[in-house]
């Protein structure tokens, strides 16, 4: 079965720099969630949309922004990385209805050096 | 506001035993829905079982299952027959019902398999 797919799994930017990260959502899953999880940390929410519209904002910096596109999947933009943005970022999906399971891509590293 | 706590950092168990984790929850609602996910040194997000709160009946999955007390709020997992593979962080979490809800997780156990 298709999962949610993360790109890149890796990355390595510089302090003050900008990152995007990638996330496609499982086919025909209406939501998407990004957390933040840093080291020995519990993932943290930092926003969700349905139906490529923002429906929740959790602990999301200001430097950070996203979206969610036509085609469903969606972007994390990080700007003026600091880093204490180094951490794991997963995006996640779920569907109305399939029983309110979330499920988690395998993350994106990102190191702020 | 929902939380999700889980009272042991670490634990520890021999091969082939079985292992508690515990995990309590507050939250204002009354239809909810309870996680365990594991999260091997891959650092996935795996989903180990769910239950729903509307449900007296504990939900099992092979050698994992659940005692979920509602009127405590408490939600513990019990893994049996323990296996060198389940070494991992086990996150216990919670959701609401509404179609775009999130996921609040706990802390985190973190369990050791004793060969």
């Amino acid at each position: 079965a298709a999962g949610v797919i993360q790109s890149p799994r890796h990355l390595i930017k510089e302090k003050r720099e900008t990152a995007t990260l990638k996330c496609y959502p499982i086919p025909r899953h209406d939501t998407v969630y990004w957390y933040q999880q840093g080291p020995g940390q519990d993932p943290q929410f930092l926003i969700s949309f349905y139906e490529k519209m923002q429906s929740d904002k959790g602990s999301i910096p200001d430097r950070f922004s996203a979206q969610q596109f036509s085609d469903y999947h969606s972007e994390l933009n990080m700007s003026s990385l600091e880093l204490g943005d180094s951490a794991l970022y997963f995006c996640a999906s779920s569907l109305v209805g399939s029983r309110n399971t979330i499920y988690f891509g395998e993350g994106s590293w990102l190191t702020v050096v | 506001a929902q939380t999700v706590t889980q009272s042991q950092p670490e634990m520890s168990v021999q091969e082939a035993e079985t292992v508690t984790l515990s995990c309590t929850y507050d939250t204002s609602e009354s239809d909810y829905y309870l996680f365990w996910y594991k999260q091997p040194p891959s650092r996935q997000m795996i989903l180990v079982i769910r239950q729903e709160a509307y449900k007296q009946q504990n939900a099992t999955e092979n050698r994992f299952s659940v005692n979920f007390q509602k009127a405590a709020k408490s939600f513990s997992l019990k893994i049996s027959d323990s296996q060198l593979g389940d070494a991992a962080m086990y996150f216990c979490a919670s959701r609401g019902l509404n179609r775009d809800d999130k996921i609040i997780f706990g802390k985190g156990t973190r369990l050791h398999i004793l060969p």
